[in-house]
């Protein structure tokens, strides 16, 4: 157990259809990550956020948003599905173990199915 | 900017026999490098990270990685296989900027 937690585990909901993963993130830990894993595609950077400020934005569509709350969960939305939509989705909070050294841990992630 | 590359996209032992998954890394700082392993089904797991420390990192499950600057390379490898080491192996850089980057991760296949 990583310390990560994401809710929900599966999703199913149909094409055009909005949807809100939820990350916490690990006691203490101040960057939150969001990844897309899919078969053909394998794990994609989509967005980090430190402290509740975007850091980083990676290949993430317009369709897609995210935030970070002051008690540092966060929430990835997905809207307009659609059925290329359908992958794992990760989250991942980051520890600095020494001076500009990070390390991250993920968690179970959530099966998205676009129908 | 930092990348990896991950050769071998499926790779298969025996089991009891030597793993060697491939990692090269490209950078422009030194590097900071991880193995992570995800079995089906579950999130990644750090298996073993190098942090400019000793180049030669032991992980878990009796993995280990050795850092070769010369070869711009982090190669993954368990003397033995088992069965249990089936599973997607994903090697990651981070620079001091607490960005990560991920290769496009090895499958393993143990063969009985």
């Amino acid at each position: 157990d990583s310390g990560v937690t994401q809710t929900p585990k599966h999703l199913i909901t149909a094409t055009g259809q909005r949807v809100t993963l939820r990350c916490s993130p690990r006691s203490g830990d101040l960057s939150v990550y969001w990844y897309q894993q899919s078969l053909d595609q394998g794990l994609q950077f989509l967005i980090q956020y430190y402290n509740g400020e975007e850091r980083a934005k990676g290949n993430i569509l317009e369709r897609f948003s995210a935030q970070q709350f002051p008690d540092l969960h966060s929430e990835l939305n997905l809207s307009s599905l659609e059925l290329g939509d359908s992958a794992l989705y990760f989250c991942a909070s980051s520890v600095a173990i020494s001076t500009g050294v990070y390390e991250q841990y993920f968690g179970p992630g959530t099966r998205l199915t676009v129908t | 900017a930092q990348s990896v590359t991950q050769l071998g996209s499926h790779v298969s032992v025996s089991e009891g026999a030597l793993v060697l998954l491939r990692c090269n890394y490209s950078s422009s700082v030194p590097p900071y490098l991880f193995w992570y392993v995800q079995y089906p089904n579950q999130g990644l797991q750090l298996l073993l990270k190098y942090t400019s420390a000793a180049t030669l990192v032991k992980g878990i499950n009796g993995f280990e990685a050795e850092f070769k600057k010369s070869e711009t390379s982090f190669h993954l490898t368990k003397p033995s296989a088992h069965m249990s080491d089936a599973a997607e192996y994903f090697c990651a850089v981070s620079d001091t900027g607490n960005q990560f980057y991920f290769g496009t991760g090895t499958s393993l296949t143990v063969i009985p």
